[in-house]
C-alpha cells in the first residue's frame, strides 16, 4: 500500500507570511498532483509534477517535486486569505488512474 | 457542461436505514469513483469503475454497493447505514486528474 503524509496537518499564519507545505512518501510514483478544496465544495486540480526535480510555480505557490519523485513540497509567498483552504496532495501509480491521496494540510491564513 | 453532479447534497438517516447517492457526469469519462472524506483521514477510496458495467473494490469498501449500468452515471448504495458511516462522500471521473463533485454529507444517528 502506497502511503502519503503531509506536514503540517493544520497552519494558521498572518497574511503576508510565507509557509511550505510537505508531502512525503516511501513509494515512487508517475506523477504528483496537488489539489485545492474549499468548505462545502470538492478538491480541485492546481498543479501535476511528473519530473523528478521539477519546479512549477503558480503565481504566488511554487510546487516542487523530489529527485526520487517520492515526495513534493508546496511554498506560498505572501499569503492572503483567499488561499485559506485543505491542500491535499495525490500520488499517481503507474496505471495512472490511481491515486493515493495524503491527509491534508488545513490552512487558515488571517488578514 | 455540469461536469459532475451529486444527489442529495445532503441527508439525515436512522441506523439500518437504506439508501442510494447518485453521480452523473457529462464529460464522457471512463475512470468513475466514489470516496469518503473525514476529518484527518484525507480521501479514501470505497469503489471505482473502469468502465460502463465494471466495479472493483477500493481501500474501504464494506457496507457499500456500487452500479455502474450506464457511463454517465455510477450509483452508491448503504444496504444498512451505521454511525460509522457518517461522512461526506464525493463523486470523481479521471482523466488526466480528477474532477471532483461537490459531495454529499451523511448523517447516520
Amino acid at each position: 500500500t502506497q502511503l502519503l503524509e503531509q506536514s503540517p496537518q493544520f497552519l494558521s499564519i498572518q497574511e503576508g507570511e510565507n509557509l511550505t507545505v510537505y508531502c512525503n512518501s516511501s513509494s515512487v510514483f508517475s506523477s504528483l498532483q496537488w489539489y485545492r478544496q474549499e468548505p462545502g465544495e470538492g478538491p480541485v486540480l492546481l498543479v501535476t509534477v511528473v519530473t523528478g526535480g521539477e519546479v512549477k510555480k503558480l503565481k504566488r505557490l511554487t510546487f516542487q517535486f523530489g529527485d526520487a519523485r517520492k515526495d513534493s513540497s508546496l511554498h506560498i509567498t505572501a499569503a492572503q486569505p483567499g488561499d485559506t483552504g485543505l491542500y491535499l496532495c495525490a500520488g499517481v501509480g503507474n496505471a495512472g488512474n490511481m491515486l493515493t491521496f495524503g491527509g491534508g494540510t488545513r490552512l487558515m491564513v488571517k488578514p | 457542461n455540469a461536469g459532475v453532479t451529486q444527489t442529495p447534497k445532503f441527508r439525515v438517516l436512522k441506523t439500518g436505514q437504506s439508501m442510494t447517492l447518485l453521480c452523473a457526469q457529462d464529460m464522457n469519462h471512463e475512470y468513475m469513483y466514489w470516496y469518503r472524506q473525514d476529518p484527518g483521514m484525507g480521501l479514501r477510496l470505497i469503489h471505482y469503475s473502469v468502465g460502463e458495467g465494471t466495479t472493483a473494490k477500493g481501500e474501504v469498501p464494506d457496507g457499500y454497493n456500487v452500479s455502474r449500468l450506464k457511463k454517465q452515471n455510477f450509483l452508491l448504495g448503504l444496504e444498512s447505514a451505521a454511525p460509522s458511516q457518517t461522512s461526506v462522500y464525493f463523486c470523481a471521473t479521471y482523466r488526466g486528474s480528477m474532477y471532483f463533485g461537490p459531495g454529499t454529507r451523511l448523517t447516520v444517528l
